[in-house]
């Protein structure tokens, strides 16, 4: 079964830092690209993150750029969400999700379950 | 705000027919394909349809996807109370400032 597992979500000051992983299991971790979104509370999904296979390309959303990393370690199948100087509005429910591409399309399939992360002091 | 506009919430009745709309832009529906994620209550999103139109395997047919120029829809046909859920549709988006994927806002399906 192809399943993503989030964690590492938490309470924590603002300008504070927390690292997000996602373990993944069920499918060739190195052969896909994966994303992570997030879902402020009440509020509707936002694209973060993007890294492709290989980390050669990566892409961030305007509001996280320069505070925000993504990585992944493909020996471990995982992933990995850095977050820097956490501002009230970084809280949400973090989700990774894969990416499958097919010909000009791609799409988000799975997706984790979900990590929250609190920024409040 | 999103950049591709949903409606925030959409209603029928068991056995009725309802359609969200999605709309977009040139850099975005317009010259990429379109996918919708169903989010039931308290759970993680869960792709509904991909590339326009295409549904995965376990998903009714029930649930149709179409695009047309910058605007894409989801029928519901035969409605049941299980799907009662937010709906968001998403897109590839070669803008000028970069590209990125981008969600509509959500639309709040409710089965009266």
């Amino acid at each position: 079964e192809v399943q993503l597992v989030e964690s590492g979500g938490g309470l924590v000051q603002p300008g504070g830092s927390l690292r997000l992983s996602c373990a993944a299991s069920g499918f060739t971790f190195s052969s896909y690209s994966m994303n992570w979104v997030r879902q402020a509370p009440g509020k509707g999904l936002e694209w973060v993150s993007y890294i492709s296979s290989s980390s050669s390309t990566i892409y961030y959303a305007d509001s996280v750029k320069g505070r925000f990393t993504i990585s992944r370690d493909n020996a471990k199948n995982s992933l990995y969400l850095q977050m820097n100087s956490l501002r009230d509005e970084d809280t949400a429910v973090y989700y990774c999700a894969r990416v499958v591409l097919a010909a000009a399309a791609n799409w988000f399939d799975p997706w984790g379950q979900g990590t929250l992360v609190t920024v409040s002091s | 705000q999103s950049v591709l506009t949903q409606p925030p919430s959409a209603s029928g009745t068991p056995g009725q027919r309802v359609t969200i709309s999605c709309s977009g832009s040139s850099s975005n529906i317009g010259s990429n394909t379109v996918n919708w994620y169903q989010q039931l209550p308290g759970t993680a999103p869960k792709l509904l349809i991909y590339s326009n139109n295409q549904r995965p395997s376990g998903v009714p047919d029930r649930f149709s996807g179409s695009k047309s120029g910058t605007s894409a829809s989801l029928a519901i046909s035969g409605l049941q109370s299980e799907d009662e859920a937010d709906y968001y549709c998403a897109a590839w988006d070669d803008s000028l400032n970069g590209s990125n994927w981008v969600f509509g806002g959500g639309t709040k399906l409710t089965v009266l």
